[in-house]
């Protein structure tokens, strides 16, 4: 499974939209690329999955460029409930391998 | 969407002793479950793959023999860890794969299991 790669934290403020990209250089044909989001003591909670351009839905965007070696998260106007580790991840077929993650901090 | 329960939530036992966690899928049928292991401050580390009917698949570096995995039926999987010692403590989380597109997996809310 690709490797991905993705900031260890960010900082951000109320209102603000909040990018976060990951990269996954070695991603194969097959390969999807899914956003979790996980609250400390809680179990991962899926967010938004794409293949390439772009795919929006009630929470978030995603953007991936043709070469698909990259993406990047977008949510708009974050709260101080958007707090929490994202996990960038390329599946395949059903097995699913968590990175790092990238740890949100919103601030009022 | 799909629901995922797990059991107990919480449980701290003695050394020595085994713990049996729960992993449901509640509204649909999971041919395939996965059981992640959560130390604090880190992320999930898959350490097996149960699949309905027949053995687990375990990841390097786990042992089979402490970490008990039972996928008995197509909405229930159980992962026991026997004479658990205080190094055993940690957050424990299953998913359960429905089937079809690769993004069907979902999430149990996760057990903390201490171990005195």
């Amino acid at each position: 499974l690709a490797k991905t790669t993705q900031p260890i934290s960010m900082d951000s403020y109320e209102g603000q939209e909040v990018n976060i990209t990951c990269s996954h250089n070695n991603i194969a044909t097959n390969d999807y690329i899914t956003w979790y989001q996980q609250f400390p003591s809680q179990g991962p909670r899926f967010i938004i999955q794409g293949y390439k351009t772009k795919v929006t839905n009630e929470v978030a965007s995603l953007f991936i460029p043709a070469d698909r070696k990259s993406s990047t998260l977008s949510l708009p106007r974050v709260s101080l409930s958007d707090t929490a580790v994202y996990y960038c991840l390329v599946v395949r077929d059903d097995k699913i391998i968590f990175g790092k993650g990238t740890r949100l901090h919103i601030l009022p | 969407g799909a629901v995922v329960s797990q059991h107990p939530s919480r449980v701290i036992c003695k050394s020595g002793t085994s713990v049996k966690i729960e992993c449901r899928s509640l509204d649909f049928q999971a041919t395939t479950m996965f059981w992640y292991r959560q130390f604090p401050k880190k992320s999930l580390m898959l350490m097996a793959t149960s699949n309905e009917g027949s053995k687990a698949t375990y990841e390097q570096g786990v042992e089979k023999d402490k970490f008990l995995i039972n996928h008995a039926s197509l909405t229930l999987s159980t992962l026991t860890v026997t004479s658990a010692h205080p190094e055993d403590s940690s957050f424990y989380i299953c998913s359960a794969n429905g089937g079809g597109s690769s993004y069907e997996q979902y999430f149990g809310p996760g057990t903390r299991l201490t171990v005195t």
